[in-house]
């Protein structure tokens, strides 16, 4: 699976929207990139992923560049339950496929 | 709706005892994931099911085992603990349809080894 790179940590003013970079420059053409964030010790949840095209659910919005090297999520209307750490993971073919590997992930603070 | 159901939630074993962490997959999926997260760290890959058969092996330690049942619902098996056991424990479900879902995880056993 393709290797993904997030800053450490980011902050975000509540109500404000939260826009969460990843970079997958290695990823191939039948990987999806998948985010879950991790509310303190809680089971890992699943925001969104896609492959090509930008998605757009209840939760967040994934805009996804056009080679497909980068990806940013987008929370809307950061609130403060939405400080969590988030985990961009690239997967081929989906988590039917494979493990998903967490590492590096964005731990964002939304301060009122 | 029904979500990934893990017992026990806490778990207080002895070093060199045995534990069972079970897991209710949400109903009808049929691949189940096991991951362990160490204090202060990202949740790593053990294991992982898909119709009773092991699917995929990451870190898992040979003291470990692990199986899916006819109804789905999966054990990790944990024996001669050591203290460095102690961890969370989560369990995911999917459902193998093919390319393009999402695997949900339950709220994990907080296993703590004395």
């Amino acid at each position: 699976d393709a290797k993904t790179t997030q800053p450490p940590s980011m902050d975000c003013a509540e109500g404000r929207a939260a826009n969460l970079p990843c970079n997958h420059s290695t990823i191939s053409g039948n990987e999806y990139v998948y985010w879950y964030r991790q509310i303190h010790s809680q089971g890992p949840q699943y925001i969104i992923h896609g492959l090509k095209n930008n998605e757009t659910n209840e939760m967040a919005s994934l805009i996804i560049t056009e080679d497909r090297k980068s990806s940013t999520l987008i929370l809307p209307h950061a609130t403060l339950r939405d400080t969590a750490v988030y985990y961009c993971i690239v997967i081929v073919g989906g988590t039917s496929y494979g493990k998903l590997t967490f590492g590096q992930g964005t731990i964002l603070t939304v301060h009122p | 709706a029904a979500g990934v159901i893990q017992s026990p939630r806490h778990l207080i074993k002895e070093k060199r005892e045995t534990a069972t962490l079970k897991c209710y997959p949400i109903p009808r999926h049929d691949t189940v994931y096991w991951y362990q997260q160490g204090p202060g760290q990202d949740p790593q890959f053990l294991i992982s099911f898909y119709e009773k058969m092991q699917s995929d092996k990451g870190s898992i330690p040979d003291r470990f085992s692990a199986q899916q049942f006819s109804d789905y619902h999966s054990e990790l098996n944990m024996s001669s603990l050591e203290l460095g056991d102690s961890a969370l424990y989560f369990c995911a479900s999917s459902l193998w349809e093919g390319m393009n879902t999402e695997a949900f995880f339950g709220q994990g056993t907080r296993l703590t080894v004395v």
